[in-house]
């Protein structure tokens, strides 16, 4: 089974100061993990995707993320936080059998919050 | 733009009365999903279509159907909600089911029980 950790449910930083936000993944096969945001009353939109090729992954609004196989970690960065950007963020994997993906299982979220 | 469209986007039912949530997508995708995200949590999925092919989630309650008339149509059937059923229900689509592929989600359909 696969599982996902967030850690920090609130993660508050200065407009123009560094974004990070955590995950560590849980595998027991290699992972496909994603990052997804949520507006208020919103779906959630893909920020970016590790599927095995390049570790750092570069999405979309400023966002990136590395992976880490010796941390099982997969954190979501910006280096420059925009009012904009606040929102809940979802760090999520793949679960997957034999015969396929079979959905996606999300940590808790982290909710960012922007000061001004 | 090819999309993933719910409706309605609120939905208001009564305890015990019969609903249905209904998703479509321009996409042409093989998959399509369900989740439940209840306030402050994380998705969950209820169930998933691979084309025809239904598949449910051992955890997902009785009370939860989906049918899936043709490609671009899902449906979610709650028999008799109850309160605890209050949540935004997410419907998700993927290409197919290699997991390297990302799901693309409607905007929800928020749930209130009364």
């Amino acid at each position: 089974a696969q599982s996902v950790t967030q850690l920090g449910s609130h993660v508050s930083v200065s407009e123009g100061a560094l974004v990070l936000l955590r995950c560590n993944y849980s595998s027991s096969v290699p992972p496909y993990l994603f990052w997804y945001v949520q507006y208020p009353n919103q779906g959630l939109q893909l920020l970016l995707k590790y599927t095995s090729a390049a570790t750092l992954v570069k999405g979309i609004n400023g966002f990136e993320a590395e992976f880490k196989k010796s941390e099982t970690s997969f954190h979501l960065t910006k280096p420059s936080a925009h009012m904009s950007d606040a929102a809940e963020y979802f760090c999520a994997v793949t679960s997957y059998s034999g015969g396929g993906a079979d959905g996606l299982t999300f940590g808790k979220g982290t909710h960012l919050i922007i000061q001004p | 733009d090819a999309m993933v469209i719910q409706n309605p986007r609120y939905q208001v039912t009564q305890f015990g009365k019969p609903v249905t949530l209904s998703c479509s997508q321009t996409l042409n995708h093989n998959v399509m999903y369900w989740y439940q995200q209840k306030s402050s949590q994380a998705p969950k999925l209820l169930f998933h279509y691979y084309d025809k092919d239904f598949n449910n989630e051992a955890d997902t309650p009785d009370n939860f159907q989906s049918r899936r008339p043709n490609t671009s149509f899902c449906f979610l059937d709650i028999r008799s909600p109850g309160l605890g059923d209050a949540a935004m229900y997410l419907c998700a689509t993927s290409k197919t089911r290699d997991p390297r592929y990302e799901q693309y989600f409607g905007p929800g359909t928020r749930l209130t029980v009364t």
